[in-house]
């Protein structure tokens, strides 16, 4: 079963406009973090940001934030004030440690952003 | 600080051939991984190794085979490649154990293509 869904393959954002980017996730496990990575066009992976699911705070990195819903089983990556750089596949991904997934990092299928001028 | 190092960056195979994908890390990780990402589908995991020693499978794991030859390195092994198996993989590593706050570090990929 799909344990991470995004249900956005690709978004059009405008330079400076602010982009949400959805992830939800399903787990019985108390005890899990969530992340996101950046994957530009030359492929490699960039890690962004983390929020593990005791936080009781949303994670923020600059300009990235995550608005993270826990009852929701969601956790959305905000990032304001786009720039052409920002032009990427997302991936969310989670990581469990207490079920028979310990330890493995799980990825949804990938947001494609452009960022326009 | 090489991070995680992948070789080759890129190989074409025939059908039937065999290799061995490389992944070497120096930041004392423990736990490594070995993902294919096909477009759509996004990162796919095949083999892990949760600690020098151990491997088991991922979601993917047919058609191919791990070996942890020390803490450093995690080699992925295709015995006779097919063209389904045309990816870019990835290894990664964390450092592992019970910590969730510990993201994963990726290598530069591998675009494999089977002819």
């Amino acid at each position: 079963a799909q344990k991470i869904t995004q249900t956005q393959p690709g978004m059009f954002v405008q330079e400076k406009e602010a982009v949400t980017l959805d992830c939800t996730y399903d787990t019985s496990d108390p005890s899990y973090g969530l992340f996101w990575y950046k994957q530009p066009s030359s492929g490699e992976m960039i890690f962004l940001i983390y929020q593990g699911s005791y936080d009781q705070q949303n994670a923020t990195e600059g300009r990235y934030s995550l608005n993270f819903q826990k009852a929701r089983k969601s956790a959305n990556l905000v990032i304001s004030a786009s720039q052409l750089g920002d032009s990427a596949m997302y991936f969310c991904a989670m990581r469990e440690v207490s079920t028979d997934s310990w330890g493995k990092f799980q990825f949804g299928a990938g947001t494609q952003v452009v960022v326009t001028p | 600080n090489a991070g995680v190092t992948q070789t080759p960056k890129f190989q074409v195979l025939k059908t039937g051939q065999s290799m061995t994908l490389q992944c070497a890390q120096d930041m004392n990780h423990n736990s490594m991984y070995w993902y294919r990402q096909d477009p759509g589908m996004g990162l796919r995991l095949i083999y892990y190794s949760a600690s020098e020693g151990t491997t088991d499978k991922g979601e993917v794991p047919n058609g191919y085979n791990v070996s942890r030859l020390n803490k450093r390195e995690f080699s992925l092994r295709l015995e006779s490649a097919a063209p389904s198996q045309t990816s870019v993989y990835f290894c990664a590593s964390t450092r592992g154990g019970g910590a969730l706050n510990t993201e994963a570090f990726f290598g530069q990929g591998t675009r494999l293509t089977v002819v």
